[in-house]
This record gives C-alpha cells, sequence and structure tokens, in this order.
C-alpha cells in the first residue's frame, strides 16, 4: 500500500460525459501528479500540483482539467468523453530524496471506460 | 526533443538467470534516473534511483548501472524468480518542480 489512494477504482460512462477522479497523496505529501496510461501505452504525464498551485502541465487536453484543494486531495475532470479517453489514470505523491531527486508513490489507478 | 527508450518488446528468460534491461535516453542530461516495476493493472513501484555520480548501485537481486557518456542506464535483475515478472519502466527528471518522464516499459517474463 503506497499511502496514495483513489477513487472510484472503476468508471464505467458514455460518450460526451463528465466524470471526476478523486486522489489524496500519501500524509505530509504536498505534491500531486495526474497520469493517463492507455493499453499498451506508456504513462503519459498529464499535470501536477503542489501545495495547491499548478506546478507543470503535460500532455493534458483541453477537456480535462484538475485542481488541488485546501486539504491536498486533487480531483481530475474528465468532460466531453471520447472512446480514446478509456484508460487507467494514476495519481502520485512524491517524497524528496535530497539533492533534487523524488520518489514517486502511485496510487491504484482508476479505470476508466468509456463506451 | 528529449526521447527515453526502452525495449518494448518482451523479455523471456529462465528461472535463475540474470535478466537484463536496458534504457537508453537523447537529449537529456539527468542528474539521476529511476527504475520502477508496475504489475498489470496497478500502480508503479519505485525500486531504485542512481545519481549521475554513481556508475552502479545495488539492491538485494538488483542492480543499477548508468553511464551517462553512452546515455544509458542497465537494469539487472540477478537469480531471477517468476515473482520477478512485471514491466519495469525507466524514468528521468524531464524539467518542472519533481517532475519526471517515464519509459514506456519493458515487459519481463521469468519462466519457470
Amino acid at each position: 500500500d503506497s499511502g496514495v489512494t483513489q477513487t472510484p477504482k472503476h468508471l464505467i460512462t458514455a460518450t460526451g460525459q463528465r466524470v471526476t477522479l478523486r486522489c489524496s497523496p500519501r500524509s505530509g505529501d504536498l505534491s500531486v501528479y495526474w497520469y493517463q496510461q492507455s493499453l499498451d501505452q506508456g504513462l503519459q504525464f498529464l499535470i501536477q500540483y503542489y501545495n495547491g498551485e499548478e506546478r507543470a502541465k503535460g500532455n493534458i487536453l483541453e477537456r480535462f482539467s484538475a485542481q488541488q484543494f485546501p486539504d491536498l486531495h486533487s480531483e481530475l475532470n474528465l468532460s466531453s468523453l471520447e472512446l480514446g479517453d478509456s484508460a487507467l489514470y494514476f495519481c502520485a505523491s512524491s517524497v524528496d530524496l535530497g539533492q533534487g531527486a523524488y520518489e514517486q508513490y502511485f496510487g491504484p489507478g482508476t479505470r476508466l471506460t468509456v463506451t | 526533443s528529449q526521447k527515453i527508450e526502452q525495449n518494448s518488446e518482451a523479455l523471456n528468460i529462465q528461472e535463475g538467470k540474470t535478466a537484463t534491461l536496458t534504457c537508453n535516453y537523447t537529449n537529456y542530461s539527468p542528474a539521476y534516473l529511476q527504475w520502477y516495476r508496475q504489475d498489470p493493472g496497478r500502480g508503479p513501484v519505485f525500486l531504485l534511483l542512481i545519481r549521475e555520480n554513481e556508475k552502479e548501485k545495488r539492491k538485494e537481486r538488483l542492480k543499477v548501472t548508468f553511464d551517462t557518456t553512452l546515455k544509458q542506464s542497465l537494469f539487472h535483475i540477478t537469480a531471477s524468480q517468476p515473482a520477478d515478472s512485471a514491466t519495469y519502466l525507466c524514468a528521468l527528471p524531464s524539467g518542472g518542480y519533481q517532475k519526471v518522464t517515464f519509459g514506456i516499459g519493458t515487459k519481463l517474463q521469468v519462466i519457470p
């Protein structure tokens, strides 16, 4: 158990709909990262928050948005869903290993299926 | 642009042998490199980090090397076991605060 929690575990929805994925980082971790992993694809970085502020943005579609709340949990909102959005969505938080290096702890993921 | 290359083909190896996985990168000058393990349908799990001034790092049956001249890291699992079967990802810092980029991973299958 990494200490990072994600809900829900599975989500099945129709094209055009909107969903919200939720993540709570490990206790004490200020960073939250969101990744998308499609079938046979690598982990694609979407967005990172640190203590409520957006810190880095990856290949995140305009239909997707995220935020980190004062209690440090984060939500990833996916709207106007398309079949191609079906994927595993992972959240991670990080711990400082010193000298600019960080280790990421991943949650169990949310499997999104768009039908 | 920055690129991380891992052999996307699966690696099959006999139990007890040493598995060697490769991570090559271009257009990076990373201060460190990480290896993660990912089981199907689960989140990646951190295994090892090696810094640019370290040639080799060991942890139990795992060994990682880092050659910044060749821009390559090798990941070895000695005395491999079927439980080592998983996908192994390398990751490099890629700008942004605490941000890393992951390779596509190499799937290792250890055959009993």
